[in-house]
């Protein structure tokens, strides 16, 4: 149980175009997920905390209107980069909380390979 | 600021032996500790977690030790098996609310047949 999946695991896009990248819990609502951007050999940093039904939280120094994130269901939280440059590539991991269960219990997705030309 | 960060970058060790991973936290008003493991190309996968009001916790071949009083937190893993290549990160609860986990550097453990 617990397990979130991502998708794409991995997109290329040109540099200036838009990319949407979909984070679901499969077996079980999450009324809280996480969205995390890890550069290679670095590790995972917090970019924003998104609840359904409410604006996201963004961390310091994350451009809120560059990153959109949407958690439009218990199930769906979706990232879009906009306007992706080539310092944008990156590996974008999302987790979530069980709705009702601990609160510091994460589940994390298996991430997505973001690669702008 | 708060951080979560690692004495050894690299790790190698032989298979079949222990491994120790160490990681020094910050933030005294974490409560909450956990250790992931991440295999390349994949999201973190949980290992093993501790609360504050432990100092030891066990699981199958692995181990967490919390030293409150030096802000220290290791993973031990005996038997070190070559499907345990990976990096391990550890992580803390902070104090920034919503339940949001620092992430200390990440060691790569290395396993040598």
């Amino acid at each position: 149980g617990a397990v979130v999946s991502q998708h794409p695991s991995w997109v290329i896009c040109k540099s200036g175009t838009s990319v949407k990248i979909e984070c679901r819990s499969l077996d079980f609502q999450a009324t809280t997920m996480f969205w995390y951007r890890q550069f290679p050999k670095q590790s995972l940093m917090l970019m924003a905390t998104s609840n359904e039904g409410s604006k996201a939280t963004y961390e310091q120094g994350v451009e809120k209107d560059k990153f959109l994130i949407n958690h439009a269901s218990l199930t769906l939280s979706t990232l879009t980069v906009t306007s992706a440059h080539p310092e944008d590539s990156s590996f974008y991991i999302c987790s979530a909380i069980v709705a009702g269960g601990s609160p510091n219990e994460q589940f994390f997705g298996p991430g997505t390979r973001l690669t702008v030309l | 600021g708060e951080s979560v960060g690692l004495h050894l970058p690299t790790l190698s060790v032989q298979e079949g032996d222990n491994s120790i991973i160490n990681c020094a936290y910050s933030n005294s008003a974490s409560d909450y500790f956990i250790w992931y493991k991440q295999e390349s190309g994949k999201g973190p996968q949980f290992i093993i977690d501790i609360r504050s009001n432990m100092d030891k916790r066990q699981g199958q071949r692995v181990t967490v030790l919390l030293n409150k009083t030096v802000k220290h937190l290791s993973l031990q893993i005996a038997a070190t098996q070559p499907g345990d290549s990976a990096v391990y990160f550890c992580a803390e609860n902070g104090s920034g609310g919503y339940n949001k986990l620092i992430f200390g550097a990440g060691t790569r453990l290395a396993v040598h047949p």
